[in-house]
């Protein structure tokens, strides 16, 4: 019984590609998130999603648009893929002080 | 705003040693601290956080951290070094919060190496 599940675990795309990632979690919070994780291992907060309305967006290009359908499920969409946008990304959800990540999903951009 | 400073990338130690991993941090206002670990090629898992009261916080895995506010420091320690706790090991701040929505800012990573 995943807590916070995400798919698909790899990416591999071309430039240009418009691509989802998609994130589920079975643990009743009400926040979700997602971060980038760049080749150094840098974490970076992207997006903030709360009771499905946007609470944070960062300085992150409008190619990313997040969509959160309810309010245990919070999709990644990015337009028009570059190279710099390879890094693993990371869906979280927390409940006051706990925060629990999934799995994390390896976009590659070729 | 807040920052996390991890010093050294990288530490290693022998197995049984004693691990020391250091976080320094920097907020204007009272902090929530936290420990992650993320094994290779995983997401990451908390192994301990301090929010408030008593200031040694025990985790997962017979790891502690003190939080010392004087030093703004919240360093990560196990007495005895595995094998397997061979991972990156993640710092990270946000503010108090009491609802469920966190910002948390993480520091770089350190990377615990371990060997027989």
């Amino acid at each position: 019984d995943t807590a916070v599940s995400q798919t698909p675990k790899y990416l591999v795309t071309q430039m240009g590609n418009d691509k989802s990632i998609k994130c589920e979690q079975n643990l009743g919070h009400d926040t979700m998130y997602w971060y980038k994780q760049d080749s150094k291992k840098f974490l970076k907060i992207m997006f903030s999603y709360n009771n499905k309305e946007l609470i944070i967006n960062e300085t992150v290009p409008n190619r990313f648009s997040p969509k959160s359908p309810d309010k245990a499920h919070l999709n990644l969409h990015i337009n028009s893929l570059e190279l710099g946008d390879s890094a693993v990304y990371f869906c979280a959800s927390s409940q006051y002080s706990e925060m629990r990540f999934g799995p994390g999903t390896r976009l590659t951009v070729t | 705003a807040q920052s996390v400073t991890q010093l050294g990338s990288h530490v290693s130690v022998s197995e049984g040693a004693l691990v020391l991993l250091r976080c320094n941090y920097s907020s204007s206002v009272p902090p929530y601290l936290f420990w992650y670990v993320q094994y290779p090629n995983q997401g990451l898992q908390l192994l301990l956080k301090y929010t408030t009261g008593a200031t040694l916080v025990k985790g997962i895995n017979g790891f502690e951290a003190e939080f010392k506010k004087s030093e703004t420091s919240f360093h990560l320690t196990k007495p005895s070094a595995h094998m397997s706790d061979a991972a990156e090991y993640f710092c990270a701040v946000s503010p108090p919060m009491d609802t469920g929505f966190q910002k948390l800012v993480f520091g770089t990573g350190t990377r615990l190496l371990v060997s027989p």
